[in-house]
């Protein structure tokens, strides 16, 4: 049973690029997620999605897009990279929205240059 | 909006000892809490998910309390190894919205 699976590792954009960080789960999860995870700053919510087709803005959400056309796969689009953007990303995902525990992925380390 | 404060920061303690690490949280009104092990550069790993209903949950070596109207969890880690070794994340339901919010963590070392 592989959980959550986050492509790439690693990755290193020059400003500008875009890119898109993949996300699968294979735990027929409706509720998935994204965080980025900057020091000093904890993990801090940016998109999320509820079900195929409903995708919603977290906390941080400018410069980064979703869709969720499954249920396994949530890939989250960098579409004009910024240093700020430098960052830990994880997925997570969730039977449901709330009162359930949360699953979440091994991570993406993006530097943006 | 929901806020969530880990104490210690870091900790550092021999093998061995029995500790307790801190999560407060400032809207009470919370489904659950959970609690997570980090190692470094890795993703995040489910420890303990409370529900607002229980008072406290137990996975081998570790326990974890919840006290709603204090608006406090606590993660009791027993006999700890130098495995132990990682940071450890709280999170509670965002207020009103979706996702969670994670405190900051509490980086744990033990000493050999």
């Amino acid at each position: 049973n592989a959980g959550v699976t986050q492509t790439p590792k690693f990755q290193v954009l020059k400003t500008g690029q875009s890119m898109t960080l993949q996300c699968a789960q294979d735990m027929n999860h409706e509720y998935m997620s994204w965080y980025r995870q900057d020091p000093g700053m904890g993990l801090r919510l940016i998109h999320y999605s509820v079900g195929a087709g409903i995708t919603d803005q977290g906390e941080v959400p400018n410069g980064y897009n979703v869709s969720r056309s499954t249920t396994e796969d949530f890939p989250l689009r960098l579409l004009s990279a910024a240093p700020s953007q430098t960052s830990v990303y994880f997925c997570a995902s969730s039977l449901g929205q709330t009162g359930v525990e949360a699953f979440f992925g091994q991570g993406t380390r993006l530097t943006v240059v | 909006k929901q806020e969530v404060t880990q104490i210690p920061a870091a900790l550092s303690v021999p093998e061995g000892e029995n500790l307790v690490l801190n999560c407060s949280f400032t809207d009470s009104a919370i489904y659950n809490l959970q609690w997570f092990r980090q190692d470094p550069g890795k993703g995040l790993t489910s420890l303990l998910l409370i529900q607002s209903s229980q008072r406290e949950q137990t996975s081998g070596r570790l326990n974890a309390s919840l006290d709603k109207s204090s608006g406090r969890s606590t993660l009791y880690i027993a006999a700890s190894q130098p495995g132990d070794s990682a940071t450890y994340l709280c999170a509670v339901p965002r207020g009103g919205a979706d996702g969670l919010t994670f405190g900051k963590g509490t980086h744990l070392i033990i000493q050999p």
